[in-house]
């Protein structure tokens, strides 16, 4: 099956630090990855798209400053949260979508809860 | 811009009973994708069921069917024979046609309680 894995799966940090979550597709190529927040009970938020080789487009309100998207590779995208605050607490998923059998379809990774005290 | 609307927040089955979750959504396109996604208490989103909006048959997974009604815009999930592992928050999405955004647009949720 189609796999797309996160590291790590939970993080803990300091405000004021910088905490960088990876995204890994791991039997496949990926074109494109996108980056959600979840809040609790809440659906999900795309914060940007990323393909391979170029800048990541992010939504309006996203801060690309704050966070800052890497698709350094075909198999890899990360996200760094800069100078994190306690507000930037949550869930952030990726997903990953490639010109294979179903490439209209994203499949997700399994998320990454961040806690900043 | 496209909407995706779950009008139920909340849902509940009896185990090997039939629910239906609803969807409707909004779109000028005559092309486009739809998807049904579980998240489980784990929080890993799982693709469901994926329909195209060109095909009129609508789509199945073992127990999960939808009913498309492409006119109506609307795209219902049933579960037949619910399992307690069924138990999940249900999220509809929609995703443009191919060419253009690959952004998905989702909807708000439906959590699903299976009772024993």
């Amino acid at each position: 099956g189609v796999v797309v894995s996160q590291h790590p799966s939970r993080v803990i940090c300091k405000s004021g630090t910088s905490v960088k979550i990876e995204c890994r597709s791991l039997d496949f190529q990926a074109t494109t990855m996108f980056w959600y927040r979840q809040f609790p009970k809440q659906s999900l938020m795309l914060m940007a798209t990323s393909n391979e080789g170029s800048k990541a487009t992010y939504e309006q309100g996203v801060e690309k400053d704050k966070f800052l998207i890497n698709h350094a590779s075909l198999t890899l995208s990360t996200l760094t949260v800069t100078s994190a605050h306690p507000e930037d607490s949550s869930f952030y998923i990726c997903s990953a979508s490639w010109s294979g059998v179903l490439p209209d379809t994203q499949y997700f990774g399994p998320g990454t809860r961040l806690t900043v005290l | 811009a496209q909407t995706v609307t779950q009008s139920q927040p909340e849902m509940s089955v009896q185990e090997a009973e039939t629910v239906t979750l609803s969807c409707t959504y909004d779109t000028s396109e005559s092309d486009y994708y739809l998807f049904w996604y579980k998240q489980p208490p784990s929080r890993q989103m799982i693709l469901v069921i994926r329909q195209e909006a060109y095909k009129q048959q609508n789509a199945t997974e073992n127990r999960f069917s939808v009913n498309f009604q492409k006119a109506a815009k609307s795209f219902s999930l049933k579960i037949s024979d619910s399992q307690l592992g069924d138990a999940a928050m249900y999220f509809c999405a929609y995703r443009p046609p191919q060419g253009g955004s690959e952004k998905l647009v989702f909807g708000k949720g439906t959590k699903l309680t299976v009772n024993p």
